[in-house]
């Protein structure tokens, strides 16, 4: 399997802040990543898919970079409702696995 | 607007197989290039891909389950179901339905089911 490692596990920043998440994979999945955003009570809402295009109707202030093996989501601003935790999916090789999750908290 | 509604059972005794039925609105479970796919979500062991049905009726399921599991789809119905057998208190967990169109991941989730395994 491909193993995702996400971090950090967690985070606390301010709104206005510019923050970044990283998801290492255990071997190569070209671009085949995307990201989640995920609020309690409420299933996983994808952001960015094919590791940098972004969802219809998700803000322009988060983006995906990456390829091979170390991918970024970063959100150039971090605004109230951004407060959530965040997955990473590969989707390049079955069976399909996610990061452990980063959890965004309000400094 | 693709909308994927949940049904089944939130309590399985050990041992029993849990049912659940994603009815999808908004598109169709016979048009080709889509995935049909279950994933669970438990404290312990965070996202878990489950397996995925491809509109052509092939099946692609995690080895890492313990339990048998059999995506099956009913187009008639527009729906496609999970069966998990000989549930433990492993499988409990927060199961949800979705859709990935292609190669590029899941786009849209069902709101999810809480499945509790207890006698």
């Amino acid at each position: 399997d491909i193993q995702m490692t996400q971090s950090p596990s967690s985070l606390s920043a301010s709104v206005g802040d510019r923050v970044t998440i990283t998801c290492r994979a255990s071997q190569g999945i070209r671009n085949d990543l995307g990201w989640y955003q995920q609020k309690p009570g409420k299933a996983p809402k994808r952001l960015i898919y094919a590791t940098s295009y972004l969802q219809n109707g998700v803000p322009s202030r988060f983006s995906g970079s990456g390829s091979g093996t170390e991918f970024t989501l970063t959100i150039s601003s971090l605004q109230p409702e951004d407060f959530a935790t965040y997955y990473c999916l590969q989707h390049n090789l079955y069976p399909w696995t996610f990061g452990q999750g980063t959890k965004v908290e309000i400094k | 607007q693709l909308q994927l509604q949940q049904s089944g059972p939130g309590l399985v005794k050990p041992s029993e197989t849990l049912s659940l039925t994603c009815s999808v609105s908004g598109g169709s479970t016979s048009v080709s290039g889509f995935y049909w796919g279950w994933i669970r979500q438990s404290p312990g062991k965070g996202l878990e891909w489950i397996g995925s049905m491809y509109y052509n009726g092939s099946t692609y399921y995690n080895p890492s389950l313990k339990s048998p599991v059999t995506i099956s789809v009913d187009t008639s119905k527009n729906q496609f179901s999970l069966r998990l057998s000989s549930m433990t208190a492993a499988d409990m967990a927060l199961y949800y339905c979705a859709r990935a169109r292609g190669w590029f991941g899941f786009d849209y989730w069902s709101q999810g089911t809480l499945v509790t395994v207890s006698s």
